[in-house]
C-alpha cells in the first residue's frame, strides 16, 4: 500500500509569511495527525482528525495555526504569520483502529529566515 | 501533562555489543508502548510495540514492560552500525485511536 504523502519537502519562508502543507493519508485510514518535531526533541501532536472532525488540537497555537480536513481524507496546515520558532519538521501520520501503530509520511521541513 | 522521559544520551556502543535505551512516563492509564526509530533527516519508523508486562522479542530487539514503575526499555543485541539512529519511545493514552506522546529520543552510535 502507498504510504503517507506529504508536500512540500522542503520549505523557507521569511518570518511573518504564511505556509501551507498537505497530506494524504493511507488510504482507508480514519485518523490523520499533525506532529510538529523541532531538532533535537520528539514528535509533539498538534491536532489529530478523526474522519473529517477534530480530536484534539489542544497543543495547536491558535492564533497562527489551522488545519482542516476535508472529505475525511486528505488534509492542509497552515501557518500565518510565520515565527522563527516555527521552523520544524512538520510530520503528517495516519493511522486505523486496525492497525498496530500510526505511519508516518516523510515529513516538510520549514526554515523560517 | 502527560510526560515521556528518555535517557538523554548520547548513546555509544561497539558493533556486536548489547544497547539499552530506557523510558519512563507519567500517564498510569497509558495502555500501549512503541518505539520507533529515526534516521537522521528520516521519518519515524515503528520498530517494537508491547502492551503487557514482560518482555516482547522480535528478531535482535527486545521490549520490556513494566506498568508498576511506568518504566519501558528496548535492548538491542548484536548492535550494527546500521543500528545508529536516534530511538522515539511513544505512550499511547487513546486505545485503538492512537493518541502517542513521544519522548525526545535518544541517539545511538554504534562504532564498527
Amino acid at each position: 500500500e502507498a504510504g503517507v504523502a506529504q508536500s512540500p519537502r522542503y520549505k523557507i519562508i521569511e518570518k511573518r509569511q504564511s505556509v501551507a502543507f498537505w497530506c494524504n493519508p493511507i488510504s482507508g485510514h480514519a485518523t490523520l495527525y499533525w506532529y510538529q518535531q523541532i531538532l533535537g526533541q520528539g514528535p509533539k501532536l498538534l491536532i489529530q482528525f478523526q474522519n473529517n472532525g477534530v480530536v484534539d488540537d489542544s497543543q495547536l497555537p491558535k492564533d497562527r495555526f489551522s488545519a482542516e480536513r476535508l472529505k475525511g481524507v486528505d488534509s492542509t496546515l497552515k501557518i500565518q504569520p510565520a515565527k522563527l520558532e516555527d521552523s520544524a519538521v512538520y510530520l503528517c501520520a495516519s493511522s486505523s483502529t486496525t492497525g498496530t501503530s500510526i505511519d508516518f509520511g516523510p515529513g516538510t521541513r520549514l526554515t523560517v529566515t | 501533562q502527560k510526560e515521556v522521559e528518555q535517557n538523554s544520551g548520547p548513546l555509544s556502543v561497539p558493533e556486536g555489543a548489547i544497547a539499552s535505551l530506557n523510558c519512563t512516563y507519567s500517564d498510569r492509564g497509558s495502555q500501549s508502548f512503541f518505539w520507533y526509530r529515526q534516521y537522521s533527516g528520516k521519518s519515524p519508523e515503528l520498530i517494537m510495540s508491547i502492551y503487557s508486562n514482560g518482555d516482547k522479542e522480535d528478531g535482535r530487539f527486545t521490549a520490556q514492560l513494566n506498568k508498576a514503575s511506568q518504566y519501558v526499555s528496548l535492548l538491542i543485541r548484536d548492535s550494527q552500525p546500521s543500528d545508529s539512529a536516534t530511538y522515539l519511545c511513544a505512550v499511547n493514552s487513546g486505545g485503538s485511536n492512537y493518541k502517542l506522546t513521544f519522548g525526545k529520543g535518544t541517539l545511538l552510535t554504534v562504532n564498527p
